[in-house]
């Protein structure tokens, strides 16, 4: 069965530091997605892409972040200048018509 | 804001009886998703509503879309042990962006 993969599955990070999550998607999904879950609480929705752009993102998704698909198969999210309150799994997703997740990156902030 | 909010938070039961979990939106939602996650996993697409008054089943669950496309449930009959997990409802209003509800965490004593 198609798989969403994401790297790392682990990224500890200095506060201030920029991270780059990874993700490579369902090859024939159209839409991608990241989310964020903070440990033992709900998943939150920060960002859509499709065809190539961004399709929605929540008030989270602020300028701290960005998202890529800098070759076609891989689908990036960047976090710049890290903040404690960053430290949560990342989450992945593609979709046909539900959300394939990968296994996710435990972002942690110190 | 627009937001899914989800009850029970916890749901502890024996195994052998039911569980219910109940998702209410304040808007009219085009279509809402169920998703469950096992304990250090990610979510898991379970099932698709998308028609006024829907009703899904899997085996030994039930989905059920409210007429006003406002509310949904799951229901499990007869839970087993392996039904255990945090279940979530995760709503759209446009199809880009999902409000996931806050999960309801289900334990099931043998």
């Amino acid at each position: 069965e198609p798989e969403v993969t994401q790297t790392p599955s682990h990224q500890v990070t200095q506060m201030g530091q920029e991270v780059i999550l990874r993700c490579v998607p369902i090859s024939n999904h159209l839409y991608f997605y990241w989310y964020r879950q903070i440990l033992g609480q709900k998943v939150e929705f920060l960002v859509s892409f499709y065809n190539n752009e961004i399709s929605e993102k929540s008030e989270i998704f602020d300028d701290q972040f960005s998202v890529e698909r800098p070759d076609g198969s891989n689908f990036t999210l960047k976090i710049r200048s890290t903040k404690l309150e960053d430290s949560a799994m990342y989450f992945c997703a593609s979709s046909e018509v539900g959300h394939t997740f990968g296994s996710g990156t435990r972002l942690t902030v110190v | 804001g627009q937001q899914v909010m989800q009850i029970p938070q916890y749901q502890h039961v024996q195994e052998g009886e039911d569980f219910t979990t109940y998702c209410n939106s304040s808007t009219t939602l085009s279509n809402i998703q169920w998703y469950k996650q096992r304990p250090g996993g990610h979510p898991v697409f379970l099932i698709q509503l998308v028609k006024s008054g829907e009703v899904k089943k899997q085996k030994r669950l039930t989905f059920q879309f409210g007429e006003a496309k406002k509310n949904s449930s799951l229901h499990i009959t007869a839970t087993q042990t392996t039904d255990v997990g945090t279940y979530f409802c995760a709503g759209t209003y446009n199809f880009n962006k999902f409000y996931f509800g806050s999960g309801t965490k289900l334990n099931v004593k043998p």
